[in-house]
């Protein structure tokens, strides 16, 4: 069974940064680049980025660089995504989500990320 | 950036209606890709290529649309169906999501 395992939650404090981790199983972790989506509190989904598992390459939105930072760890199968100068805007339930050709096959269950003092 | 515009955002149906929801692209895309969200769930893949089913989607779904202009509907509407849909496009990135169409029961 394919399975995306996400980090449990987080609240941390303005200006901090975070770490969250995605442990994929079921399947050849190198073969399918993972995705990681933003999803604000009552609103829709956000394209953060992408990473191929298989050499580390990276693709940012535009708009989350500088922002995100995403690496993979071969050994473990998890995919990793770092957030940092935190601020209340940050505060959102982040997914990764495995690519099949054009389309996200399978998600993780959500990190839900609070960025409160 | 290309801009997924749903419609309507929310809307309601009966039980047995026929549901019709829309997704206008602010430039042309080759596919749209829909997915499902239920409350404090994880989307879910429901239709790609424009009109394929996923898996265990039931057949009462179907996808259709070109260029700026895709659709989702449901031939009649069930109570599991109620839920939030997102379009989604892959043809150029940044690869957007709609704003969402939420289908409630009447």
């Amino acid at each position: 069974e394919i399975q995306l395992q996400q980090s449990g939650p987080e609240l941390v404090k303005p200006g901090a940064s975070v770490k969250v981790s995605c442990k994929a199983s079921g399947y050849s972790f190198t073969d399918y680049n993972m995705y990681w989506v933003k999803q604000s509190h009552g609103k829709s989904l956000e394209w953060i980025g992408y990473i191929d598992p298989y050499n580390g390459g990276t693709s940012y939105n535009q708009k989350f660089k500088g922002k995100a930072t995403l690496t993979v760890d071969k050994s473990s199968s998890t995919a990793f995504m770092h957030l940092n100068s935190l601020t209340s805007e940050d505060s959102a339930v982040y997914y990764c989500a495995r690519l099949l050709l054009r389309y996200f096959d399978y998600w993780g269950q959500g990190t839900t990320l609070t960025v409160s003092s | 950036e290309n801009v997924l515009t749903q419609s309507p955002a929310i809307m309601s149906a009966s039980l047995g209606e026929k549901v019709t929801m829309s997704c206008r692209a602010s430039s042309s895309v080759n596919y749209m890709y829909w997915y499902q969200q239920k409350s404090d769930a994880s989307p879910k893949l429901w239709i790609y290529y424009t009109s394929n089913l996923a898996p265990g989607v039931p057949a009462r779904f179907s996808g259709s649309g070109s260029g700026n202009s895709y659709s989702l509907t449901i031939s009649s509407m069930e109570g599991e169906d109620a839920a939030t849909y997102y379009c989604q496009q892959f043809t150029s990135s940044p690869f957007t999501f709609g704003s969402g169409t939420k289908l409630e029961i009447k």
